[in-house]
């Protein structure tokens, strides 16, 4: 059974950093592409990132390039995301998945998500 | 970017009702990337459908999607109680990723 397990969503100050992990299992992790997507209250769905299976390439939309980090530990079988210079817009539920674009090399819907992990950006 | 236009943004239907939700791109979706996804209160969002008309696993066969280019829709044949919710269409054939706003499937 697949399960992917978000956490280290918190309460943050604007200006503040973050990282998320997203513990992965149930699959061969590292065959698979990886995505964040995220979900302000009340709000639609917002692609964040997707990172390709050996990890040596990603992929950001621009509202997060540069200051979003999507990474992942195969050894460990997580995905993370580390987030600075975070803003009240930024907060949101973030959920990861398994799927995502890799421009020229993989095109996956996102075909199981986790649970998400609230991310709270306020002074 | 390409931009998924959803419609309509509320339904309100009785159980064992046909519906059809409708997606229009701004512009043409690569190789028909396409995917809905249904998403229930304090619930993640579940793959219905890829690639415009494939069904995921486990998906019940009264969920369909069809469409080709920039118009796409997802038929619901004969809703059912647990059928009530958002739905979301998505294209992942360009960068980056896009979501529909979602159409609102309410019980009437």
């Amino acid at each position: 059974e697949v399960q992917l397990l978000e956490s280290g969503g918190t309460l943050v100050q604007p200006g503040g950093s973050l990282r998320l992990s997203c513990a992965a299992s149930g699959f061969t992790f590292t065959s698979y592409a990886m995505s964040w997507v995220r979900q302000a209250p009340g709000k639609g769905l917002e692609w964040v990132s997707s990172i390709s299976p050996s990890g040596d390439t990603t992929n950001y939309p621009d509202s997060a390039k540069g200051r979003f980090t999507i990474s992942r530990d195969n050894s460990k079988t997580t995905l993370y995301l580390q987030m600075n210079s975070l803003r009240a817009e930024d907060t949101a539920l973030y959920f990861c998945a398994k799927g995502g674009l890799i421009v020229g090399r993989i095109t996956k819907a996102l075909g199981y998500w986790g649970q998400g992990t609230l991310v709270t950006v306020s002074s | 970017e390409i931009v998924l236009t959803q419609s309509p943004g509320t339904l309100s239907l009785s159980p064992g009702e046909r519906v059809i939700l409708s997606c229009r791109a701004s512009q043409s979706v690569s190789n028909n990337y396409l995917a809905w996804y249904q998403q229930k209160p304090g619930q993640a969002p579940r793959l219905l459908i890829y690639d415009a008309s494939s069904r995921a696993t486990g998906i019940p066969d009264r969920f369909s999607g069809s469409g080709s280019g920039t118009d796409f829709t997802l038929t619901i044949s004969r809703l059912e109680p647990e059928d009530f919710a958002v739905y979301y269409c998505q294209q992942y054939g360009t960068s980056p990723i896009t979501f529909g706003q979602g159409t609102r499937l309410e019980i009437k």
